[in-house]
């Protein structure tokens, strides 16, 4: 069935510091993967996305790659600040619409 | 994204009553999504609803969950006879279409069960 895997769980990094994230997916008809961001006690927040037809796409210190054949994606932050911190989603979607989320990481970043 | 709405923000239920949770999408969206994420968990998915239609209800137990769209006002998500295991954060999510995919949540609404 549908599935996301993300690793790792948690990462802790020294402010400055990069900090990459995994993902793989299973369905290949997945051709959007978004990253979220949530905050403790906070909606996940939309921060970058990339699409099938792409296979980089970068936003200031945030970029995410995508490698199609073998079914995974990364999030990359470089230049981390404390305020980085908080539990990243990666996701997939579905034939439907819908996203398949993986499990999160909790991303600490040390002053 | 702060245009899509829901209410209440907290409720607190007791097992057997009936729980309502309301999700209004961003203004020109009519595509709306309902997520469940458990405490220290991620998010899972439960239905996909257009207006007056539920396209996809794959992650939706099959027995006391419910959920509508309807032509006019918000949609909402309904849970009778809530038990311990529904405590949880419901959130939805609207795109302006499918193909788009861009989904925008809402702040959630956390429902307790006692």
């Amino acid at each position: 069935g549908e599935n996301v895997e993300q690793h790792p769980s948690t990462l802790s990094v020294q402010e400055g510091d990069s900090a990459v994230i995994k993902c793989t997916y299973s369905d290949s008809a997945s051709n959007y993967f978004p990253w979220y961001k949530q905050e403790l006690g906070k909606r996940p927040q939309l921060i970058i996305d990339i699409r099938s037809n792409v296979g980089e796409k970068k936003d200031q210190r945030i970029a995410v790659t995508l490698n199609k054949t073998a079914k995974h994606f990364s999030l990359h932050i470089t230049e981390t600040q404390p305020e980085d911190s908080a539990v990243y989603f990666c996701a997939a979607t579905s034939n439907t619409g819908k996203l398949i989320f993986g499990q999160g990481t909790t991303l600490q970043v040390k002053p | 994204n702060a245009g899509v709405m829901q209410n209440p923000r907290h409720l607190v239920r007791r097992r057997g009553q009936e729980a309502r949770l309301r999700c209004s999408p961003m203004k020109g969206h009519s595509h709306v999504y309902w997520y469940r994420q458990l405490p220290e968990e991620g998010l899972k998915f439960m239905v996909y609803l257009q207006k007056e239609n539920i396209i996809d209800e794959s992650g939706m137990p099959k027995e006391r969950f419910s959920a509508e769209f309807p032509k006019e006002g918000p949609s909402i998500l309904r849970i009778q006879q809530v038990v311990r295991g529904d405590s949880a954060a419901y959130f939805c999510a609207s795109s302006p279409q499918r193909e788009i995919n861009e989904q925008y949540f809402g702040p959630g609404t956390r429902l307790t069960v006692t």
